[in-house]
């Protein structure tokens, strides 16, 4: 079946725009993920949905960091006013729930940079 | 200090060579610990999870101490395709916390 996708797979934008990655999770998982990877770390948390709801946006750096996941299945991540601190490979997972033996499924991810 | 560590590597291996990396962590509160390997410009993606006294599946030997707070990863005759970088990973309930990852280099 289909796996998580992401879109775009690339951004380049300069700094101060705006900008939305969305993240399609596999059908009928409940539970979506955002982490950020800068280059040379692994994954950081970013926000945590069940369902409609952000369950847990600790995550998120500043309040230029906002997601959304209107109807329990797409989400965007909205990067307002962007800096160049904010390169890095952007990705979304999906898990059928959140309880210990729900593997998180990654999306190939969306390498955003900033100029 | 991170709360997962590991060496990042990189390790640089014959084919058919044992190779065993090591990732200490520091919240106690973890319940659950997995390797997830990733290749380069790709997503990670799960390799094995380890709970309580740890796991084998195939070549590659998994074990966790909870005592030492200490995980390890064991991959016996190295393959030119176990070549990536394995990120030690435990668990803050829903969350993944990863560590920077070990690169593993296999040459013919």
């Amino acid at each position: 079946g289909a796996g998580v996708s992401q879109t775009p797979s690339n951004k380049v934008t300069e700094k101060g725009k705006y900008v939305e990655l969305r993240c399609d999770p596999i059908s009928g998982h409940t539970a979506l993920y955002w982490y950020r990877q800068s280059l040379g770390q692994g994954p950081e948390f970013l926000i945590y949905f069940q369902g409609t709801g952000a369950a847990d946006d600790s995550g998120l750096p500043n309040d230029r960091f906002f997601a959304v996941r209107p109807e329990g299945s797409v989400s965007t991540l909205k990067i307002q006013r962007t800096e160049r601190g904010d390169s890095a490979v952007y990705l979304c997972a999906s898990s059928l729930g959140s309880g210990l033996g729900d593997e998180q499924f990654f999306g190939p991810g969306t390498r955003l940079t900033v100029l | 200090r991170k709360e997962v560590e590991q060496d990042p590597g990189p390790f640089n291996v014959p084919e058919g060579a044992t190779v065993a990396f090591n990732c200490t962590y520091s919240n106690s509160a973890s319940q659950s610990f997995f390797w997830y390997r990733q290749d380069c410009r790709k997503e990670p993606k799960l390799l094995m999870s380890v709970y309580s006294s740890g796991n084998e599946d195939g070549r590659f030997t998994a074990q966790l101490n909870r005592a030492s707070q200490y995980i390890s990863l064991l991959i016996r005759d190295s393959k030119l395709s176990d070549s990536a970088t394995y990120l030690c990973v435990g668990d803050s309930s829903y969350k993944l916390i990863f560590g920077s990852g070990t690169r593993l280099l296999v040459r013919p």
